[in-house]
């Protein structure tokens, strides 16, 4: 079945650096692509998504393109700050069909001053 | 923006007791969800729901689960008797067409 792998964490990263959080997924046909983002204590909050190949989400300077070839959706964010200390799932769904979200096991990101 | 509301945000119950979890999806969406997070794992489907009836279910949406809307407006997740391994956040969701919008969570904890 379709599947969502994320690279381990946590990740521990200084302010003003440069992040990468691995996606890679295994899915039948064209799914669409999503980060959840969950701050602690709170609920999934939806960061962005991207529904075709070569489509690039991007959302507060967080970009993440689907990459059909390499079946992959990699987040990025060129300088981070505290405030995105956070947990980030990469999910994906066949969402016209009404199909549930499928994520991964979330990755861990923690940002020091 | 519209939210989907969840209730109660967090509740405790004794082992073999049941619960009733709800939700108020947003109203012109389609498909409702329910989602559970044991603490610290990832995030799992367990049941969605579409045109008054289950469209498909997780192996963990045994017979102790059940869902319903029954006013056209409410959405809720039953757990007839509760177990231990029941303790979890449990997420409500609904989408109609672009991306899925989740309500805050209530946190079950069995004792």
């Amino acid at each position: 079945g379709d599947s969502v792998t994320q690279m381990e964490g946590p990740v521990t990263l200084s302010e003003e650096a440069f992040l990468t959080i691995n996606c890679t997924y295994t899915a039948t046909g064209y799914p669409s692509l999503f980060w959840y983002v969950q701050y602690p204590g709170e609920g999934l909050q939806l960061l962005l998504k991207a529904t075709k190949a070569d489509d690039k989400g991007s959302n507060k300077g967080f970009e993440a393109t689907y990459r059909k070839e390499t079946t992959s959706f990699h987040l990025e964010k060129g300088s981070v700050q505290v405030s995105d200390s956070a947990v980030y799932f990469c999910a994906l769904s066949h969402y016209n069909q009404g199909g549930k979200l499928i994520f991964g096991q979330g990755t861990e990101l923690s940002v020091k001053p | 923006e519209p939210e989907v509301t969840q209730t109660p945000s967090h509740q405790v119950t004794q082992m073999g007791q049941e619960v009733i979890l709800r939700c108020v999806p947003i109203s012109n969406h389609l498909y409702f969800y329910w989602y559970r997070q044991i603490l610290g794992q990832k995030v799992e489907f367990l049941v969605s729901f579409y045109n008054n009836e289950i469209s498909e279910k997780s192996e963990i949406f045994d017979d102790q689960f059940s869902v319903e809307r029954p006013d056209g407006s409410n959405f809720t997740l039953k757990i007839r008797s509760t177990k231990l391994e029941d303790s979890a956040m449990y997420f409500c969701a609904s989408t109609r067409e672009y991306g899925y919008t989740f309500g805050s969570g209530t946190r079950l904890t069995v004792v």
